[in-house]
């Protein structure tokens, strides 16, 4: 069974300041792996995915998250956090060699806020 | 092309009464999938519809609810009976496969109805 973790509910950053925003699967096969943001009352938005190729993977709004296999992470970064980047951000992942279907595995989401 | 469309945006319902939720995929995505999202509980799948066929619905409470994606129109969600605990935010999303460009593998997401049970 393909499972994600967000071990964190909320992170503070500063605005100006990097920010990261962690992110654990696991998954039998390769993974796909995605963030998704989401602001408040609506529905979520895409923001980056990782399928295969260079382990950094660039997305939306500055935002990009790097793929170690090793650790089985995939967090979300950003180098300098803007106070409009506060929002619900979730990861996902699905596995790779499931064929047709696709499943996708959200985690719990991580609450960003970014701090004037 | 307009994106994945769900409605109501709010629906208020007593309890024992039956809610109806539609999402109408984006143009061409003939895949779709219902979440529940509660404040601390984050997204949970619950059914995955191709059309007119049921793929997965092993997030779906057994008893009350149900979901279909006819040849024609929306897929419904459809709540008989609703309780209190139903209350929440469920989303819609569509995916379609074999889709040209980055859109190939990532699901787009409606803006969500959020159900109310009184």
């Amino acid at each position: 069974a393909q499972s994600v973790a967000q071990p964190e509910d909320q992170v503070n950053v500063a605005e100006g300041n990097p920010l990261t925003v962690k992110c654990t699967y696991s998954v039998s096969g390769n993974p796909y792996l995605f963030w998704y943001v989401q602001y408040p009352n609506r529905g979520l938005q895409f923001l980056l995915k990782y399928i295969t190729g260079d382990n950094l993977v660039k997305g939306s709004y500055g935002f990009e998250a790097e793929f170690n296999k090793s650790q089985t992470s995939f967090h979300l970064k950003k180098p300098s956090a803007l106070v409009s980047d506060s929002a619900l951000y979730f990861c996902a992942v699905r596995d790779g060699w499931s064929g047709g279907y696709q499943k996708v595995t959200f985690g719990i989401g991580t609450k960003l806020q970014v701090i004037p | 092309n307009a994106g994945v469309m769900q409605n109501p945006r709010h629906l208020v319902r007593r309890r024992g009464q039956e809610a109806r939720l539609r999402c109408s995929p984006m143009k061409g995505h003939s895949h779709v999938y219902w979440y529940r999202q509660l404040p601390e509980e984050g997204l949970k799948f619950m059914v995955y519809l191709q059309k007119e066929n049921i793929i997965d619905e092993s997030g779906m409470p057994k008893e009350r609810f149900s979901a279909e994606f006819p040849k024609e129109g929306p897929s419904i969600l459809r709540i008989q009976q609703v309780v209190r605990g139903d209350s929440a935010a469920y989303f819609c999303a569509s995916y379609g496969q074999n889709q040209p460009g980055p859109g190939n593998n990532e699901q787009f997401f409606g803006p969500g109805t959020r159900l109310t049970v009184l």
